[in-house]
């Protein structure tokens, strides 16, 4: 099974900051990765796909790279609604259909 | 607009089984990939199985292999997932999600507002 590691587990940040959140994968998935936002609550909504993709209703803060094993989630300048535990998920080739550990992201 | 509307809130003791359904509107469940996802209490997310309609048949997580079954009625629009043999650790809310297709890729694009199951003697 592919298991994907994301890092920080946890992350202090404030309103206007840049922050970066980064899953790595234990193979290659080549640009098979998925990164979704999910509020206390709720559940969890698509914000990047293929890597770097912007989902439509997505703001443009956000933003995705990397390809085969190394990814990285950029929020450009944090907003108070941004607050919120984020998770990689990658959708290469044959299940299970994994998902990072999450980050929580959190004011500080 | 499509929607996935889940069955409520379920209590079950442990050894017990636990059937949750997700309705479509807006669509019809022939036109639609649908998995089940769950979450329990404080951690993060686990995909379960799903319709892969490439086989054209169901898939499942080796953990879940033999307690989880997922079936559709397509006359209803309704999904299942039915998990056997509970036991404290399946307590999680459980979520139906649609995987959508790009291209060569997919995501899990709508979501149901979960079923929180819980198992306690």
């Amino acid at each position: 099974d592919i298991q994907m590691t994301q890092s920080p587990s946890s992350l202090s940040a404030s309103v206007g900051d840049r922050v970066t959140i980064t899953c790595r994968a234990s193979q290659s998935i080549s640009r098979y990765l998925n990164w979704y936002q999910q509020k206390p609550g709720k559940a969890p909504k698509l914000l990047i796909y293929a890597a770097s993709s912007l989902q439509n209703a997505a703001p443009t803060r956000f933003s995705g790279s990397g390809s085969e094993t190394d990814f990285t989630l950029t929020i450009s300048s944090l907003q108070p609604e941004d607050f919120a535990t984020y998770y990689c998920q990658q959708s290469y080739s044959t299940p299970p259909y994994t998902f990072g550990q999450g980050t929580k992201l959190e004011i500080k | 607009q499509v929607q996935l509307v889940q069955s409520g809130a379920e209590v079950k003791k442990p050894g017990a089984s636990v059937k949750v359904s997700c309705k479509v509107s807006g669509y019809t469940l022939t036109e639609l990939s649908m998995h089940w996802v769950r979450q329990a209490p404080g951690k993060g997310l686990e995909w379960m199985g799903g319709f892969d309609p490439e086989d054209g048949e169901m898939i499942y997580a080796q953990k879940f292999q033999g307690r989880v079954t997922m079936t559709e009625d397509t006359s209803t629009d309704t999904a299942y997932m039915d998990l056997s043999s509970l036991r404290s650790e399946d307590t999680a809310v459980y979520y139906c999600t649609t995987r959508y297709y790009y291209g060569s890729g997919w995501y899990f694009d709508l979501w149901g507002r979960g079923t929180l199951v819980t198992v306690s003697s």
